[in-house]
């Protein structure tokens, strides 16, 4: 079973420039989370979306941030015009959503994109 | 509101020896799942071990065993037998249908392991 899927890996951008990330989600998982990750601090959830539709993303800060998840596939987050302080890790995951059918509602995350803003 | 609170930024263990990362947790839903992960030096999140808010009994995964009381709202994470490959951040995470399955993380511990 193929994994989470995202890209870039790195990125490096200059303030106020603008940068984009795509992440492709376990096959079947209707459920896939955006994470802004500081570098020694936990994972701050962005957006929730629920197939195509979004749950929570009531931290995203909407001046900058959008994401979207068409056909409730894959999804892009964008951010523009960046800032120095988004420089961080953006993690992307996904789960079946809910503890259906045994599932525990754990997360399956990608390799993360590393952000660097100078 | 839920919460997540992990008041250990750093924790030491001998090789071979067994360690206890502290995780105390916040929600007014009755139903909620929670959640231990690990992150190596590569990056990645790894999910180790889940117990339900309803589960009669601690959960074990391998040498991982979740210590849950309900009572004092806190899930902490054994590890037993501590290997070098143990040194990692871990992130103990919650989620609650109430907040549509939304998952938050705690700040993290960094556990080393010395040889």
């Amino acid at each position: 079973e193929a994994g989470v899927a995202q890209s870039p890996r790195y990125k490096i951008i200059e303030k106020r420039q603008s940068v984009a990330f795509w992440c492709n989600p376990i096959s079947g998982h209707a459920t896939l989370y955006w994470y802004q990750q500081i570098l020694g601090q936990g994972p701050k959830l962005l957006i929730q979306f629920q197939n195509n539709g979004v749950v929570d993303d009531s931290q995203l800060p909407k001046d900058r941030f959008s994401a979207e998840r068409l056909k409730g596939v894959d999804s892009t987050l964008k951010i523009q015009p960046a800032k120095l302080e988004d420089s961080a890790v953006y993690l992307c995951a996904s789960s079946f959503g809910g503890r259906v059918g045994g599932n525990t509602g754990e997360l399956f995350f990608g390799e993360g994109s590393r952000l660097t803003v100078l | 509101a839920q919460k997540i609170t992990q008041t250990q930024p750093g924790m030491f263990v001998q090789e071979k020896e067994a360690v206890t990362l502290d995780c105390t947790y916040d929600t007014s839903d009755p139903s909620y799942g929670l959640f231990w992960y690990k992150q190596p030096s590569s990056g990645e999140m790894i999910f180790l071990i889940y117990q339900g808010s309803y589960d009669q009994q601690n959960a074990t995964e391998g040498r991982y065993s979740l210590n849950f009381q309900k009572a004092r709202k806190s899930a902490n994470l054994v590890i037993s037998a501590s290997q070098l490959g143990d040194s990692a951040m871990y992130f103990c995470a919650m989620s609650a249908p109430a907040g549509g399955f939304k998952t938050i993380f705690g700040a993290g511990t960094r556990l080393f392991v010395k040889a």
